[in-house]
């Protein structure tokens, strides 16, 4: 069971807008920013935000925002390409571990 | 352009040793902390250890605490992680990442590692 807890799957239609949630406690998401990562199998994670912080690269369509113990991604305006598994993570300090939440598969309907 | 190159992967027996090594480029690979994660086949990303940027410190997940030791080699960017008594639940892709605040943020491609008879 992961520390941190996603949705297993999310669908949108092309253009839609689809939130992606990450849900924590107190020491992990309510204490450190998180990350997000977009990774399309066989590949290696690609990381699509950092805290608030959009990478250098990342269409301006994601988003990241949190709330207390739950981070979320939006992404505005649902493209093919984004058809992916979403992972988020952060460090927890009373585990001295990072951790992962299991993924949310997002479809594009 | 930061790139993150693992080496090392293969088949090992049960009960064997691998070592990974990851090469670093693009940054002050000393001022970061860096982490391993895997992923098993059909499974989620999984957290294997952290060490500080100077390699004082570190850190292990449980399913591999006692069995495995990160280290890195400041001047010559490198980054590795012994693997011993390795069992088939240690069949993974690895990952090294860099660490940017509280979350990884540099990828690099992954190493295969296949633990079987």
């Amino acid at each position: 069971q992961s520390a941190l807890t996603q949705e297993a799957s999310v669908s949108g239609t092309v253009g839609q807008k689809v939130t992606l949630s990450c849900i924590g406690d107190s020491n992990n998401i309510g204490s450190y920013d998180v990350g997000w990562y977009q990774q399309i199998s066989p590949g290696a994670p690609k990381t699509v935000m950092l805290g608030t912080s959009l990478p250098s690269g990342i269409p301006d369509r994601f988003s990241g925002t949190k709330s207390g113990t739950t981070a979320s991604l939006t992404i505005s305006g649902l493209q093919p390409e984004d058809e992916a598994t979403y992972y988020c993570s952060t460090w927890d300090f009373s585990l001295r571990a990072h951790v992962f939440g299991g993924g949310t598969k997002v479809t594009v309907l | 352009e930061v790139q993150l190159v693992e080496s090392g992967g293969g088949v090992a027996q049960p009960g064997g040793s691998l070592r990974l090594s990851c090469e670093a480029s693009g940054f002050l690979f000393s001022s970061f902390e860096m982490i391993w994660v895997r992923q098993s086949p059909g499974k989620g990303l999984e957290w294997v250890a952290w060490i500080s940027s100077s390699g004082g410190d570190m850190s292990y997940g449980d399913s591999v605490k006692g069995r495995f030791i990160i280290s890195r080699d400041n001047a010559r960017k490198s980054l590795s992680l012994q693997m011993n008594t390795l069992t088939a639940a240690d069949t993974a892709v690895y990952y090294c990442a860099r660490r940017f605040g509280s979350t990884p943020d540099q990828w690099g491609q992954g190493a295969l590692v296949i633990v079987s008879s």
